[in-house]
């Protein structure tokens, strides 16, 4: 099975500062991974996909990349409407889900 | 506009089961492929099964192999999940998820949940 590390588990952070997420695959997954959002008592959403495809509709301050076994998300300029879960999913041999990022607002 | 709407969930004592059901509305449902995931209380997401649009292939989660079974009937635009000897680790909110693709991919659209409690 693959096994998908996520890192931090969480942080704060202030409005408009950049914020990177790490996601590490146990084995190489190419770029099957996606990103998710989850807000508190909501179901997840998809913000990207393949590693680095902005879903449609989500806003430009959201982005990913990397291929393999390491993977970044960043927020560029940290809005309150973005506090949230993040989670990486890889998608390389059905599905698993990294153990998420908690983002606060410092 | 995509809508999937779960039922199902409930108390059930250990070893119990139960089945879950994904309603499925705004696209062709015998078109795409579904899954559940599912989120302990205060947990992260853990996926738990897909089946094919057409039910051909369906993939599973090591901790629930052998004991859940995913299953559609497209006629009735519906998902369902079959939950046996249930345990405590098994409770949870369900999600049913919309795929894009014929193998499993990514969670496009959501469902608000369900949940499932199995204690005695």
């Amino acid at each position: 099975d693959i096994q998908m590390t996520q890192s931090p588990s969480s942080l704060s952070a202030s409005v408009g500062d950049r914020v990177t997420i790490t996601c590490q695959a146990s084995q190489d997954i190419s770029n099957y991974l996606n990103w998710y959002q989850q807000k508190p008592g909501k179901a997840p959403k998809l913000l990207i996909y393949d590693a680095s495809n902005l879903e449609t509709g989500v806003p430009s301050r959201f982005s990913g990349s990397g291929s393999g076994t390491d993977f970044t998300f960043t927020i560029s300029s940290l809005q309150p409407e973005d506090i949230a879960t993040y989670y990486c999913q890889q998608y390389d041999n059905s599905l698993t889900f990294g153990g998420g990022t908690k983002v606060e607002i410092k | 506009q995509v809508q999937l709407v779960e039922s199902g969930g409930g108390v059930v004592q250990p070893g119990g089961s139960l089945r879950l059901s994904c309603a499925a509305s705004g696209f062709t449902f015998s078109s795409y492929g579904m899954h559940w995931v599912r989120q302990a209380p205060g947990k992260g997401l853990e996926w738990v099964a897909f089946i094919r649009y057409d039910g051909s292939n369906k993939y599973y989660a090591d901790s629930v192999k052998g004991r859940f079974t995913i299953s559609r009937d497209n006629s009735k635009n519906t998902l369902y999940l079959q939950m046996n000897s249930l345990r405590a680790e098994d409770t949870a909110v369900y999600y049913c998820a919309k795929d894009d693709g014929v193998v499993p991919a990514a969670c496009l659209y959501w469902g608000q949940g369900t949940l499932v409690t199995v204690s005695s």
